[in-house]
């Protein structure tokens, strides 16, 4: 398997345009999870899906980002519209049941 | 709640340096630890885990023991290499689901030649 693939690697944006990060899961992994990096406050989870279904998604900053899973194998998180205190490292990682979880290699975000 | 509290960094050492990270948690329940590793330019991968009081997680020379009466899973390892240069993030999870896991905040590893 090739593990968590995340696209694109890194971003370059304006202010105020919409972002569109992108995610697949290993395959036969149920949970799906949206971590952000920052040198500021570390790793934060925003959401995480079970089976497709939105979980928990009150580490969400606010109402400018958006998560969907439409199927097993891909997921969005989306930003609009973009501020540079979006600039961070997103994560998306996957696991089965409650083993070991992947990550992804992440996607560099700078907002300008 | 709960919750990770990591030793903040960055730590540098000299190679074959004995190390130490020192990482307590506060949970409600019974948490499952554990200690995960980023290289540059990566994710983060596991290291290494303990799922009951007492247990001790190993790998690649690493070791962490679960330590209930303190709320204590300290990293160690005997003699740090150049190649362990990476930053470590302790974590846990709770609960029968065991859904939702939290990191602290990461502590910077830097290993001198």
């Amino acid at each position: 398997d090739a593990g968590v693939i995340q696209s694109p690697r890194h971003e370059v944006t304006e202010m105020g345009q919409e972002v569109t990060l992108r995610c697949k899961p290993i395959s036969g992994h149920d949970y799906l999870f949206w971590y952000r990096q920052t040198m500021m406050r570390g790793l934060e989870l925003l959401i995480y899906f079970n089976n497709n279904v939105p979980i928990d998604d009150s580490g969400m900053p606010e109402d400018r980002f958006s998560a969907k899973m439409p199927n097993a194998s891909f997921s969005t998180l989306k930003i609009q519209p973009s501020e540079p205190r979006d600039s961070a490292v997103y994560f998306c990682a996957s696991r089965i049941r409650d083993e070991k979880l992947f990550f992804g290699s992440g996607t560099q975000l700078s907002v300008l | 709640g709960n919750s990770v509290t990591q030793m903040e960094g960055p730590v540098t050492l000299s190679e074959e340096a004995f190390l130490t990270i020192n990482c307590t948690y506060t949970a409600t329940g019974y948490p499952s630890l554990f200690w995960y590793v980023q290289y540059p330019g990566e994710g983060l991968q596991l290291l290494l885990k303990a799922t009951k009081a007492d247990d001790k997680g190993s790998n690649k020379g690493f070791e962490a023991t679960y330590r209930k009466e303190t709320t204590s899973f300290h990293l160690e390892k005997g003699s740090v290499q150049v190649s362990d240069s990476a930053v470590y993030f302790c974590a846990l999870t709770v609960g029968s689901s065991a859904s939702k896991i939290i990191f602290g905040s990461g502590t910077r590893l830097s290993i001198r030649p």
